[in-house]
């Protein structure tokens, strides 16, 4: 059971370039999310999608694009990169309803560094 | 709005003292949850605890602890004889009750813990 998987792992960009980031889950989760992680600004939310065929704005969305074709997948887009857009990037997927007081709602990939030069 | 606020930075501990690492947080919301997670040097984030707003409760687990106060709105984490391996950086963060809410997290800035052996 992999869990979240994200793909890649690191990626150098020059501004102006484009590139996709795959999210992929096999856990049967309806929602799934792209955050995105700046130092001294802890996490915030990028995209997120509550369902196939679905997607959503989150706190800072300009710059992305979303896709969620298949359940299990949540691509994130860049069409144009930034130096803006440095950043660590997490995926994460969700339940519709949590059980348990233990859980965690939310299953984390282990991130995707992007650097824009 | 929703808000979560950590207002320490960085501490830094030598190994056996206790810390308390602070969450306060802002919503509208009268049902919510509340979380810690944690991110060691390794950059995937762990979940720590999950609490919802009707449970003041306060909850210990091993070494850590977590005093949630309605009355202040804040949600702090403390973690007694802190050992080298609790270096990491810390999150709290809020969530709302609804569809669609499920992942959608309000997270702090964080606050880098460092023990000192």
């Amino acid at each position: 059971n992999a869990g979240v998987t994200q793909t890649p792992k690191f990626r150098v960009l020059k501004t102006g370039q484009s590139m996709t980031l795959l999210c992929a889950q096999d856990m049967n989760h309806e929602y799934m999310y792209w955050y995105r992680q700046d130092p001294g600004m802890g996490l915030r939310l990028i995209h997120y999608s509550v369902g196939e065929g679905t997607t959503a704005k989150g706190e800072v969305p300009d710059g992305y694009n979303v896709s969620r074709l298949k359940k299990q997948n949540f691509l994130l887009g860049l069409e144009s990169a930034a130096p803006s857009q440095t950043s660590v990037y997490f995926c994460a997927s969700s339940p519709t309803y949590w059980t348990g007081k233990d859980n965690s709602p939310l299953h984390f990939g282990n991130g995707t560094r992007l650097t824009v030069t | 709005a929703q808000k979560v606020t950590q207002a320490q930075t960085e501490i830094s501990v030598v190994e056996k003292e206790d810390v308390t690492l602070d969450c306060v947080y802002e919503t509208r919301d009268t049902t919510y949850y509340l979380f810690w997670y944690k991110q060691p040097p390794s950059g995937e984030l762990v979940f720590l605890i999950r609490r919802n707003s009707f449970d003041e409760q306060n909850e210990i687990s091993g070494r850590y602890s977590w005093n949630f106060q309605k009355s202040t709105s804040s949600f702090n984490f403390t973690i007694t004889a802190s050992q080298v391996v609790d270096s990491a950086v810390y999150f709290c963060a809020l969530s709302g009750r609804g569809s669609g809410n499920t992942g959608k997290l309000i997270f702090g800035q964080g606050t880098t813990l460092q023990v000192k052996p």
